[in-house]
């Protein structure tokens, strides 16, 4: 079946622009997570949603940064006034619950976002 | 201190060694650990799980996990060409993921 699709896959933008990354989770995955990768960071959480609702914002670096998820399906994540900094890809995962550590996360392939 | 610590190499072996990937962690309440495999301009995909301290054998593939020395392996038998990659470990204590910034693996022919 389909797997966690993300887009754009790439994305060039000059400082100051709002960009906005999306992402189409597993049909039936009701967990949606975005995480940052920047070189030699690691994965860094940002958010997590369960179905249309966010429990988890803990991970957000400023309020620059927001997410919404609508349907319980497709998720926007919307960098507003982006920074230099904000050059990374951003990884999309879902899950079928979140109910435990036992829950398999599937990762999109990412958007390679570049703040020039 | 990061919660979770990986050498991130690189680390380049020849064509059927034994490789071995580790990973170290702070956190006692972490119990399900993980092993996920990236492949270049790819995200992560889950290689091995494991629950609490043991190991886990699947194919070529063990992961051990010693909770008393918070200490995570993975060991690659026979190792491939295919299985270059950056590996990343990842542990929870139940609800959130933390990932370790991971290991680049290179397998020359």
């Amino acid at each position: 079946g389909a797997g966690v699709s993300q887009s754009p896959s790439n994305k060039v933008t000059e400082k100051g622009k709002d960009v906005e990354l999306r992402c189409d989770p597993i049909s039936g995955h009701t967990a949606l997570y975005w995480y940052r990768q920047s070189l030699g960071q690691g994965l860094e959480f940002l958010i997590y949603f369960q179905g249309n609702s966010a429990p988890d914002k803990s991970g957000l670096p400023s309020d620059r940064f927001s997410a919404e998820r609508t349907g319980g399906s497709v998720s926007t994540l919307t960098i507003q006034r982006t920074q230099q900094e904000d050059s990374a890809v951003y990884l999309c995962a879902s899950s079928l619950a979140r109910t435990s550590g036992t829950d398999t996360q599937y990762f999109g392939p990412g958007t390679r976002l570049t703040v020039l | 201190q990061k919660e979770v610590e990986q050498d991130p190499g690189p680390l380049s072996v020849p064509e059927g060694a034994i490789v071995s990937l580790n990973c170290t962690y702070s956190n006692s309440a972490f119990q399900y650990f993980m092993w996920y495999r990236q492949y270049s301009r790819k995200g992560p995909e889950l290689l091995m799980y494991t629950y609490s301290s043991g190991n886990k054998e699947d194919g070529r593939f063990t992961a051990q996990v010693d909770k008393s020395s918070k200490y995570i392996s993975l060991f690659i038998r026979d190792s491939q060409p295919s299985d270059s990659a950056t590996y990343l470990c990842a542990m929870s204590p139940g609800n959130q993921f933390y990932f370790g910034t991971g290991t680049s693996l290179t397998v020359i022919p």
